[in-house]
């Protein structure tokens, strides 16, 4: 089946750093979507992609899905202390359920 | 957009007995589906819940041990039966906001099991 892997698995910055997670499939998605999960909450969608080479940008926050539609990246520029949270990637499986990654959680020190 | 009302928000439960997890949306629905984080992972799908037909069950999920319901398509439950220490996670209730599969998720605030 599907398997979504993501790294790194941890990030420690420091605010004003940018920070980069990446994710890999081992097969070919139709999409990919990011969540944004912070401690002790729920994760919270932030953005979907769907065509081959894709970027899309979100203030700080670029997302990438690569041509072979099987790899994705998020990207943030200039951390600042309220992006602390996990992200996740996640894949549509056969069954329209998500399928996600392991997910990074981002750590920013003021 | 959907909001979903999941409760009990966290439990404390002893081995050996069962929770009933509820899930209500305020929207009609096609699917519900069913997820389990264990501390510091990812989300596992257990199963997906339809209406009208029994749930669909993730690998290493079974029936047995998580009964679900879903009488309507705006309300689910999960049972987590029979409970061990094993057990204890968050389960999170997920429905989409569209048609499938080009849309975003939304999840509830989870039930914070802990098994004793």
């Amino acid at each position: 089946g599907q398997q979504v892997m993501q790294i790194p698995q941890y990030q420690h910055v420091q605010e004003g750093e940018d920070f980069t997670t990446y994710c890999n499939s081992s097969t070919t998605l139709s999409n990919i979507q990011w969540y944004k999960q912070r401690p002790g909450g729920h994760p919270v969608f932030l953005i979907q992609l769907v065509k081959s080479g894709e970027v899309k940008k979100q203030k700080r926050l670029t997302f990438q899905f690569g041509e072979a539609k099987k790899n994705s990246s998020l990207h943030i520029t200039a951390t600042q202390t309220t992006d602390v949270g996990t992200y996740f990637c996640a894949g549509v499986n056969s069954g329209y359920a998500l399928n996600f990654g392991k997910g990074t959680s981002l750590l920013v020190t003021p | 957009s959907a909001v979903i009302s999941q409760k009990p928000s966290r439990d404390i439960c002893q081995r050996g007995t069962s929770l009933t997890i509820q899930c209500q949306v305020d929207s009609q629905v096609t699917m519900m589906f069913w997820y389990r984080q264990q501390p510091g992972q990812s989300l596992t799908l257990i199963a997906t819940a339809n209406q009208g037909s029994e749930a669909t069950y993730e690998s290493g999920f079974v029936i047995d041990k998580f009964p679900i319901s879903r009488p309507n398509l705006t309300f689910s439950t999960l049972t987590v039966s029979n409970m061990s220490p094993e057990d204890s996670s968050i389960y999170l209730c997920s429905v989409a906001g569209g048609i499938l599969p080009n849309t975003e998720a939304f999840f509830g605030q989870g039930t914070r099991l802990t098994v004793v």
